[in-house]
């Protein structure tokens, strides 16, 4: 089975703090991705890597940046964290479908 | 600009009752169109759709795809309160695997 996992379930941070999401797999999927999800806009796709060290941006990659220094594990990064920025972030990993971790909740106060 | 339409936004259904869901597409490259059960967690594999008329079965969930008209459906027949769920559609149309989502149904089964 795979399996996709990631550092926090529940976060709670300040705005203008650094936060980290971490987020591992364990199939050697060469493919991964970062989303958020708020309710009524579905998920959105902030940043994906098909490499490690390769990146793109997705659809609304501002105010994030990400990193792949290794194949199992893609972080994002909110660099100065805002209260828009609350929200469910969902990793995923891709072999033939993406496969999900278990989502973290943040919320910026 | 890749677009994933679904409709109804969300339903209410009575256990026993058939829910269909819709799911509509522009895309620039079709390769294929995914659907996902979101309960309060994230969001589980259903169905990967390649060809047209084809459909695909798993227990009381069902979906076809038709890609001359763009769109998708899932079928759940029998529904219980365990049906109780998001229903994700997205679609794979770019040429670096990024998926399109909907914004997803809302299906609340009542007992």
């Amino acid at each position: 089975d795979v399996k996709v996992t990631q550092s926090s379930r529940y976060l709670v941070k300040r705005t203008g703090e650094k936060v980290f999401l971490e987020c591992v797999q364990d199939m050697d999927h060469e493919n991964m991705f970062w989303y958020r999800q708020d309710p009524g806009l579905g998920l959105r796709l902030i940043y994906f890597s098909y490499d490690v060290k390769m990146k793109e941006k997705g659809d609304i990659p501002e105010g994030y940046s990400v990193s792949r220094e290794k194949k199992e594990r893609f972080s994002l990064i909110l660099e100065s964290a805002s209260t828009n920025q609350t929200s469910m972030y969902l990793c995923a990993s891709q072999g033939v479908e993406q496969y999900f971790g278990p989502g973290t909740r943040l919320t910026v106060t | 600009e890749d677009k994933v339409v679904q409709s109804p936004l969300s339903l209410v259904v009575h256990e026993g009752d058939t829910v269909t869901l819709n799911c509509s597409y522009e895309v620039t490259n079709f390769r294929s169109l995914l659907w996902y059960k979101q309960e309060k967690k994230a969001p589980t594999f259903l169905f990967m759709l390649t060809s047209s008329g084809i459909e695909k079965k798993s227990g009381r969930l069902s979906s076809i795809l038709d890609k001359k008209e763009l769109f998708s459906i899932l079928n759940i027949t029998a529904t219980q309160t365990g049906d109780s769920a998001v229903y994700l559609c997205a679609v794979d149309g770019s040429n670096d695997y990024k998926l399109s989502f909907g914004a997803g149904t809302t299906v609340t089964v009542r007992a």
